[in-house]
């Protein structure tokens, strides 16, 4: 069965300065990843995914992530962040036999100004 | 609709009442997809439709849970004789093609109904 490891319940970064949120999976096959975003009360938010070609994948918001099939992670970045990115992120992974995602337990990034 | 939409966004029930939570997804989405995400957790599935037909409930809990989409469109989460276990956030996703193991396309997330049981 797959699963998601977001190993960071919380992170603080401060303005200005780049981001990294850390995610890794655990899939048969090739999986396809995904990064979504939850601001309080409100629903899941679609940032970016990985299907195949290129490790580096771009995505809403500025946002990025990085595959990397050898450490089997897919960390989301960004350059420099922004007070309005502080909320709950969550990985999720599907793999190609499946319909569903499975997501990790998210997140939560805080933006200090 | 221009969005998942989902009502109510709130709802208390006492133990042991029957309730229904109602998905309206994005107009001409074929897949919807039902999650459960208990507090401070990630969404975990239900259950899927491809247009009126569910393809998938191996994520329902148990018996109590069923799901419906007569028509293709709009689909209702019931909850029967629920229990204090069954408070949670609802959320309903739909995506534009059929969910075919292997397909690829983002899932569209309604802002969910939290429910509180008594």
């Amino acid at each position: 069965a797959q699963s998601v490891a977001q190993p960071e319940d919380q992170v603080n970064v401060a303005e200005g300065n780049p981001l990294t949120v850390k995610c890794t999976y655990s899939v048969s096959g090739n999986p396809y990843l995904f990064w979504y975003v939850q601001y309080p009360n409100r629903g899941l938010q679609f940032l970016l995914k990985y299907i195949t070609g290129d490790n580096l994948v771009k995505g809403s918001y500025g946002f990025e992530a990085e595959f990397n099939k050898s450490q089997t992670s897919f960390h989301l970045k960004k350059p420099s962040a922004l007070v309005s990115d502080s909320a709950l992120y969550f990985c999720a992974v599907k793999p190609g036999s499946a319909r569903q995602l499975t997501f990790g337990s998210g997140t939560q990034l805080t933006v200090l100004p | 609709g221009a969005g998942v939409s989902q009502s109510p966004r709130y709802k208390v029930a006492k133990r042991g009442q029957d309730v229904a939570l109602r998905c309206d997804p994005i107009s001409g989405h074929v897949s919807l997809f039902w999650y459960q995400q208990a507090l401070g957790q990630g969404p975990e599935f239900l259950t899927y439709f491809q247009n009126e037909a569910q393809l998938d409930k191996s994520g329902l809990p148990s018996d109590r849970f069923f799901a419906e989409r007569p028509e293709g469109s709009v689909s209702t989460l019931k909850i029967q004789r629920t229990q204090q276990e069954d408070s949670a956030v609802y959320l309903c996703a739909s995506s534009q093609g059929t969910a075919r193991p292997g397909g690829n396309q983002p899932q569209h997330f309604g802002d969910g109904t939290r429910l509180s049981i008594l």
